[in-house]
């Protein structure tokens, strides 16, 4: 593979079920980075993690939790999923935090809280 | 707060020069990206901006103001694959991108 891969592409979860999004890259980079995407607003960032063992809280964190076990993993979980919650998730990374760098986008995943 | 305000749709027509314009208030500034997205696809990369001026790749050209809070994207030549929304995403103090909700541009023939 090359890039960024999410699983599943897209998904309808029971409210109050938990749920894990994966997010895989076999591009080396340190910073990883998952977002929410809602119609009429902009990517606002839930969680980041600038290198392996290490995590932060973004803009919208509450209802979600992530870990950074390895460079190339770095799974969202919601703990017990809102209706609220229902948007498309991208999972993104760049070589490193700050300056100039790139974030590099997954293909999106679809989640829908009913 | 901090805010990015770009127009929500736009129109233009095929072999067109269209300007998508971005202003922002963000708690400092580490440089300003453009992004490119199709319906139902990831965002992909198109330009950054860190100093003032004009960055030209191709049919693309990016403008920053720091002063004034303002850059816009400048497309030339539209062809009918440049439909799509064009996403401005601003850099801040803590190098975290805030980003606008995005421009969905439409080509006609």
């Amino acid at each position: 593979i090359a890039g960024i891969t999410q699983a599943p592409t897209s998904q309808i979860l029971a409210a109050g079920r938990r749920m894990t999004l994966r997010c895989t890259q076999d591009m080396r980079h340190n910073a990883m980075y998952w977002y929410r995407q809602d119609l009429g607003l902009g990517l606002r960032l839930i969680h980041y993690s600038n290198t392996a063992g290490t995590t932060g809280k973004g803009e919208v964190p509450d209802g979600y939790s992530v870990s950074r076990a390895n460079t190339d993993d770095f799974p969202l979980t919601l703990a017990s999923a809102v209706p609220s919650q229902t948007s498309v998730y991208f999972c993104a990374s760049s070589p490193k935090a700050g300056g100039q760098e790139t974030q590099y986008f997954g293909p999106g995943t679809r989640l829908l809280v009913l | 707060g901090q805010n990015i305000d770009q127009p929500t749709e736009m129109t233009a027509t095929e072999g067109a020069i269209v300007q998508i314009n971005c202003t922002y208030q963000t708690s400092g500034f580490n440089g300003l990206f453009w992004y490119q997205q199709h319906a139902g696809e990831a965002p992909t990369f198109l330009s950054y901006n860190v100093l003032d001026g004009l960055e030209e790749k191709g049919r693309f050209s990016s403008f920053l103001s720091r002063s004034k809070g303002y850059s816009y994207l400048l497309l030339k030549e539209l062809q009918m694959k440049d439909s799509a929304s064009y996403l401005c995403a601003v850099r801040d103090s803590n190098y975290q991108l805030i980003w606008g909700a995005g421009t969905k541009l439409i080509i006609k023939p």
